[in-house]
């Protein structure tokens, strides 16, 4: 089955614990994104992945780390984790550029700082 | 910089109502748009996008949307809407020429059905 997914769904640390959120496509997609996603504030993009070992910032990059070593896999690291990274964050992923195809979202990991 | 304005957070019909979900975007130029759906507890899902093509865009489960360049709109409509399209609708922006990976989403309306 297509799909991407995202591990782990849930997750509750404290502040200051590094923590990673793994992300992985099985659709060879090119193109892999990170969205955080706040109530009143719709989805807000983190981090985004043209190809491998392509990556750039969205809007909201601060206090975030990706790397994208191999197609399938875009783990979002957190390295030093605050309250305010709060949230429920989406990965996303497709074929080609965003502007043309459809983009396959994950389940969501609910993070939760304290 | 793009940016996408989704009047109403919250929006309430009647089954069998008319849906209108409203959207506008701030571009000189004319972007791609999209609108995404997001159901209780799971991940957004594409409803429909525009990409130069038709101005008039038919998407998944009876939604369409229109490009009005004039208006800087892509309003979502439904003719008649029905239980399970409650859930809550993103708008999404992406920029023309410019960096292509990055995609702007509205805030977002939350749509109720009413029996």
């Amino acid at each position: 089955e297509a799909q991407v997914t995202q591990n782990p769904r849930y997750l509750i640390t404290v502040t200051g614990k590094k923590l990673t959120v793994t992300c992985s496509q099985n659709m060879n997609h090119e193109y892999m994104s990170w969205y955080r996603q706040d109530p009143g504030l719709g989805l807000r993009q983190i981090y985004y992945s043209m190809n491998v070992e392509v990556t750039d910032k969205g809007d909201v990059p601060e206090g975030y780390k990706v790397s994208r070593k191999e197609k399938r896999n875009f783990p979002l690291i957190l390295e030093s984790p605050s309250p305010n990274q709060t949230s429920l964050y989406f990965c996303a992923s497709s074929l080609l550029a965003v502007f043309i195809n459809e983009q396959f979202f994950g389940p969501g990991t609910r993070l939760t700082v304290l | 910089a793009q940016s996408v304005t989704q009047l109403g957070s919250h929006v309430s019909v009647s089954e069998g109502a008319l849906v209108l979900l409203r959207c506008n975007y701030s571009s000189s130029v004319p972007p791609y748009l999209f609108w995404y759906v997001q159901y209780p507890n799971q991940g957004l899902q594409l409803l429909l996008k525009y990409t130069s093509a038709a101005t008039l865009v038919k998407g998944i489960n009876g939604f369409e949307a229109e490009f009005k360049k004039s208006e800087t709109s892509f309003h979502l409509t439904k003719p008649s809407a029905h239980m399970s399209d409650a859930a809550e609708y993103f708008c999404a922006v992406s920029e023309r020429g410019g960096s292509q990976g990055n995609l702007i989403f509205g805030k977002g309306t939350k749509l109720s059905v009413k029996p």
